[in-house]
Parts: C-alpha cells; sequence; structure tokens
C-alpha cells in the first residue's frame, strides 16, 4: 500500500513551457486534491476532485488545468508555464468529503520556472 | 472571507518545556480541524484532528483544543524533544457549497536539546 504517490519529484522547465504532474492514490479515495505550497503561505487548494471524471476550481487555479479520467489518478498541467508557478506542489486524496476526513498527502512535485 | 490564521509564526523552546500554537477561524460553520506536522524536505502528516462536537482530545503528549463560541482552536505539545522540531500547520473546513480545507500559514517550531 503505497498511500499517494506523486511524479515527478523535481522538475525545471522554461517559461511558457508546459508539464504534467501526476498523482496515484491506492487507497479508492473518492476525493483528490492539488495544493501549492510558497514560503510563509501555508498550502492553498489549486483544483479538486469529488470523484472520476469530476473536477473544481480551489482558491488559485489560474495557469493550472486538471483532468481526472480514473479514480486513482489525478493530474495537474501547466499550459505555459510562468515563474509565479515556482512553488511545491503537493497531491492529497480522502475517503470523502474532504472537510469531514482527514486528507493523505503525496510527497511532494519540487517545480522551478526559469 | 474564508480565512485561517495561525500564531506565532515562530516558536523555539528548550527540550523538555510546553509549546502552544494557536489558530483562529472565521467560518462559524466550520466542524473539522486537523493539523499536520511537516518535517523538512517531507509531506504534511496528520497528527491529530478534532470534531466540532468536542472540546478537547489528547494523544499522548499532544493534545488540541477547541474553542467553538471564540472560534479558535490550539496545538499544544508537552515535554518537547528534539524530534518535535518542524512546521506545524492547523486547517478548518468550511462548508462554502463544498467540503475543503483551509491551511493556516505555518509555525515553525525548533526544539532546543
Amino acid at each position: 500500500n503505497a498511500g499517494v504517490t506523486q511524479t515527478p519529484k523535481f522538475r525545471v522547465l522554461k517559461t511558457g513551457q508546459s508539464m504534467t504532474l501526476l498523482c496515484a492514490q491506492d487507497m479508492n479515495h473518492e476525493y483528490m486534491y492539488w495544493y501549492r505550497q510558497d514560503p510563509g503561505m501555508g498550502l492553498r487548494l489549486i483544483h479538486y476532485s469529488v470523484g472520476e471524471g469530476t473536477t473544481a476550481k480551489g482558491e488559485v487555479p489560474d495557469g493550472y488545468n486538471v483532468s481526472r479520467l480514473k479514480k486513482q489518478n489525478f493530474l495537474l498541467g501547466l499550459e505555459s508555464a510562468a515563474p509565479s508557478q515556482t512553488s511545491v506542489y503537493f497531491c492529497a486524496s480522502s475517503y470523502e468529503g474532504g472537510g469531514n476526513q482527514p486528507q493523505h498527502f503525496g510527497d511532494g512535485t519540487r517545480l522551478s520556472i526559469l | 472571507g474564508e480565512n485561517v490564521e495561525q500564531h506565532p509564526s515562530t516558536l523555539s523552546v528548550q527540550e523538555g518545556d510546553s509549546a502552544v500554537i494557536k489558530c483562529t477561524y472565521s467560518d462559524s460553520a466550520s466542524n473539522y480541524f486537523p493539523w499536520y506536522k511537516q518535517e523538512l524536505g517531507k509531506r504534511p502528516q496528520l497528527i491529530i484532528d478534532i470534531r466540532s462536537n468536542v472540546g478537547e482530545k489528547k494523544d499522548q503528549r499532544i493534545a488540541v483544543t477547541l474553542n467553538k463560541t471564540a472560534k479558535h482552536f490550539s496545538l499544544h505539545i508537552t515535554e518537547t524533544q528534539p524530534e518535535d522540531s518542524a512546521v506545524y500547520f492547523c486547517a478548518a473546513s468550511f462548508s462554502g457549497g463544498y467540503n475543503k480545507l483551509i491551511f493556516g500559514a505555518g509555525t515553525r517550531l525548533a526544539v532546543h536539546p
């Protein structure tokens, strides 16, 4: 049981490039989330999903897109990377409504945009 | 708007002392309050949580208290040890159309031997 797995762990991009971050969970959780973590700002919700085939915007969705084609996977895409998107990205999952159940986090992806 | 404020931002204690971190939230409908510990370069890990139907919860050296009237909750760590050194995040659930967690900005705790 690996829990929540994120790939890649590190990536350096040039401004304007695109990439996809992958999150996979093996706990059969319905809810999945993408956060970004910046110094002094805690964790901010980018997008989330309440089940296979669904996605919704969080606090800071601009510049990102997501897809949940399979229940176990949640993809975060950057179509045209900007330096302001340099951050550590965490994926999380929870059994049901994240407000009432613990969220389990992956190890994070450290992304630098030059 | 939805907001969680966390204080202090940094906390330094001597080994064996107690540490207290406080958070306030804005949504009176919040009903779930988890605390996460994040060691350097690692993932946030849940250490304790509390729901709105209880005022206090303990787990060995860690306790959380909740005051719904004042809309604040606190993490208490007793007999601190160097391995308690980490960043601690509080969070509160918000109902606004769907359940989500809003996180505080974090407290960096340093426990000195």
